[in-house]
């Protein structure tokens, strides 16, 4: 059970490139989310999609875009990357936003340039 | 309190030391209450998810407690072993958010 899948795992980029994160889950979960991770900030919440067919911002969405491609599927975008950046994506994954556990992918270390 | 806040942010024990560390929240609209476990180079494995007050949650040594009306839940660890070496994570959903915001966790390092 591969659980929730997060490609690439390593990519370095030069500022004002444009890539996308890949994040797929087979869990059958409604619930998807991607995160970053800095030293000292814990995770933050950059957008989430509560169901198929719906997203929202969280707390730093500035300069991101995600699409939730299917029920599987949830794509995160940098369009103009920037060093600000830099960080470690995590993507999640759950059936019920509160009273069931997040399922997380391995992660996604970006560093732009 | 607005966010979620958790104490110490950094433990040092030793072998068979027991500890605990506390997660602070929102009490208001509070809806559940997450603990993850955080190992190095990996990413968060959930422990538990806790929505009623008063509730009590164990996994071997390890167990969480939850106090809704005043806004805290404490981890235990029982008879710490080297492997409980992680980052342990508390989340929160409620409040005037609906969406589960973290903590900055508390980093328990345990010395053999």
């Amino acid at each position: 059970n591969a659980g929730v899948t997060q490609t690439p795992k390593f990519q370095v980029l030069k500022t004002g490139q444009s890539m996308t994160l890949q994040c797929a889950q087979d869990m059958n979960h409604n619930s998807m989310y991607w995160y970053r991770q800095d030293p000292g900030m814990g995770l933050r919440l950059i957008y989430y999609s509560a169901s198929e067919g719906t997203t929202d911002k969280g707390e730093v969405p500035n300069g991101y875009n995600v699409s939730r491609l299917n029920k599987r599927e949830f794509s995160l975008r940098l369009e103009s990357a920037a060093p600000s950046q830099t960080s470690v994506y995590f993507c999640a994954s759950t059936l019920d936003r509160g009273h069931q556990p997040q399922h997380f992918g391995d992660g996604t270390r970006l560093s732009i340039l | 309190i607005l966010n979620v806040e958790q104490s110490p942010q950094s433990l040092h024990v030793q072998e068979g030391d027991s500890t605990n560390f506390t997660c602070s929240f929102p009490s208001s609209n509070f809806y559940a209450l997450h603990w993850y476990r955080w190992e190095t180079a990996k990413s968060p494995e959930a422990l538990f998810v806790m929505t009623l007050n008063g509730d009590e949650k164990k996994k071997g040594r390890i167990s969480a407690t939850l106090n809704t009306k005043e806004g805290y839940s404490y981890l235990y660890i029982k008879g710490s072993q080297p492997e409980d070496s992680a980052t342990y994570l508390c989340a929160s959903l409620g409040g005037a958010t609906n969406k589960l915001i973290f903590g900055t966790g508390t980093l328990l390092a345990v010395q053999p």
